[in-house]
């Protein structure tokens, strides 16, 4: 499989739940993303991983929880969600400072 | 504040016309523009990207303008077709180092029959 995969695509969960995305690239690249995609608002960078390295946490409630195990791997670890949180997940990675590729994201909702 | 902004929010077009998307963005210092694609339930797709020195870049039925003196790029997009239905979001990249991109909110597009 080639590109970069997300599973699961679509997430229903309730505000007391544990749950885990889990991102995937298979291009070789050393840098991999999380975004929050929330309807008529841009894409929201959340953390950024270099080297398997967070090197960048935008200001992200303790609720969400990365982690990248190796430059290939991506997960963000959902905990006592919030309604307001319920949105489209997008993982990407790219090559340093190139080109991101994304993946087809995870639809959210929180009940 | 780098900001990305575009226009129209969502545009209705007859299948085979052309359209135009605008984008105006405020990053400094400026990398280079890139157009991505997102169909509904999927992940952006670059499209086209053009850094200061490119007036124009395109790719099939696509042609992106880039004017760094007024901070404006556009996207054409010429006989559209349905499958050209899809957000169509600007994203700009600083420079300085890092992958720090800015995004715009995307103009929604829709051909119709």
């Amino acid at each position: 499989e080639t590109g970069v995969t997300q599973t699961p695509r679509h997430l229903v969960m309730g505000m007391t739940n544990k749950k885990s995305l889990k991102c995937e690239q298979h291009l070789g690249h050393n840098a991999m993303y999380w975004y929050k995609q929330s309807a008529k608002k841009p894409l929201e960078l959340m953390f950024v991983y270099s080297l398997e390295e967070r090197v960048e946490n935008n200001s992200v409630p303790s609720r969400f929880s990365p982690e990248c195990p190796n430059s290939s791997h991506l997960f963000l670890h959902l905990h006592t969600l919030q309604p307001e949180d319920s949105a489209l997940y997008l993982c990407a990675s790219s090559h340093g400072a190139a080109e991101q590729f994304f993946g087809p994201g995870t639809r959210l909702t929180v009940l | 504040k780098n900001q990305v902004e575009q226009s129209p929010q969502s545009l209705i077009i007859l299948e085979g016309k052309n359209c135009t998307l605008q984008c105006n963005y405020t990053v400094s210092p400026f990398s280079n523009l890139r157009w991505y694609k997102q169909d509904t339930g999927r992940g952006p797709v670059s499209l086209t990207i053009m850094t200061f020195s490119e007036n124009t870049k395109s790719n099939g039925r696509y042609t992106a303008t880039l004017d760094a003196d007024t901070k404006q790029s556009s996207l054409h997009i010429t006989a559209s077709q349905l499958s050209d239905s899809a957000s169509y979001i600007c994203v700009v990249s600083a420079g300085g180092g890092g992958n720090k991109l800015t995004f715009g909110t995307g103009t929604q597009l829709k051909v119709e029959l």
